[in-house]
């Protein structure tokens, strides 16, 4: 069966400071990928999603990217924190278009 | 970007009531999604609707779907404790985007 796992789970950082958040999914081949960012008790917004390898796709620009090394795995990365970019971020997967996409379990951000 | 909205935004009953939200959306879909999030997780996948479709049922879970109107409802039967989470739908355009709604606060009360 399909799993993703998404780490860490809780991350303080210093505003200014570099940012790597990871996710991987197993049981599976060339998932579609996505980075999202939900803030307190709203929706979901969609950053970056990939539909292979070396392939990415923005939907917010400022100081996020992300990347995808191997086929399972998904980084989001940032180079300076600034204090906005504080939130809930969700990794997901689906296998195609028209499939329900599969979240990790989040990473909560704070940037102090 | 465009966004579906939930309605109610919060919703408390009794456990053993039904609990009912509703999803609005602008643009046309290939299929509409509901997902439920617990406090602090990430959201899990609960029905998908084609578009061709009208209801669907799973379990204690009833969803429509009325595409001239643009809106579809999730329908909680007998709801328990358990089901206290996040609800959100999403829609589908058939591109690798998913649109989603604001969501629905359930809590449901012991």
């Amino acid at each position: 069966s399909q799993t993703i796992h998404q780490w860490p789970a809780t991350l303080v950082q210093p505003v200014g400071s570099p940012l790597s958040l990871e996710c991987t999914v197993e049981g599976t081949s060339n998932p579609n990928l996505y980075w999202y960012r939900q803030a307190a008790g709203r929706g979901l917004q969609l950053l970056f999603y990939s539909v292979g390898i070396g392939q990415i796709s923005s939907e917010v620009p400022q100081n996020l990217s992300a990347s995808r090394p191997q086929d399972r795995q998904f980084i989001l990365s940032s180079k300076k924190l600034l204090l906005s970019d504080s939130g809930f971020y969700l990794c997901a997967w689906r296998q195609g278009v028209g499939s329900p996409l599969h979240f990790g379990n989040g990473t909560r951000l704070t940037v102090t | 970007s465009q966004q579906g909205e939930e309605d109610p935004q919060a919703l408390s009953i009794q456990e053993g009531e039904n609990a009912t939200m509703n999803c609005s959306y602008k643009t046309s879909i290939n299929n509409l999604q509901w997902y439920r999030q617990n406090s602090g997780r990430g959201l899990v996948h609960l029905i998908l609707i084609r578009s061709n479709e009208r209801e669907k049922h799973s379990g204690r879970l009833r969803v429509t779907l009325d595409t001239s109107k643009k809106s579809s409802s999730l329908l909680i039967t007998a709801s328990r404790a358990a089901d206290t989470a996040s609800y959100f739908c999403a829609t589908d355009p058939g591109t690798y985007k998913y649109i989603f709604g604001t969501g629905t606060r359930l809590k449901v009360l012991a």
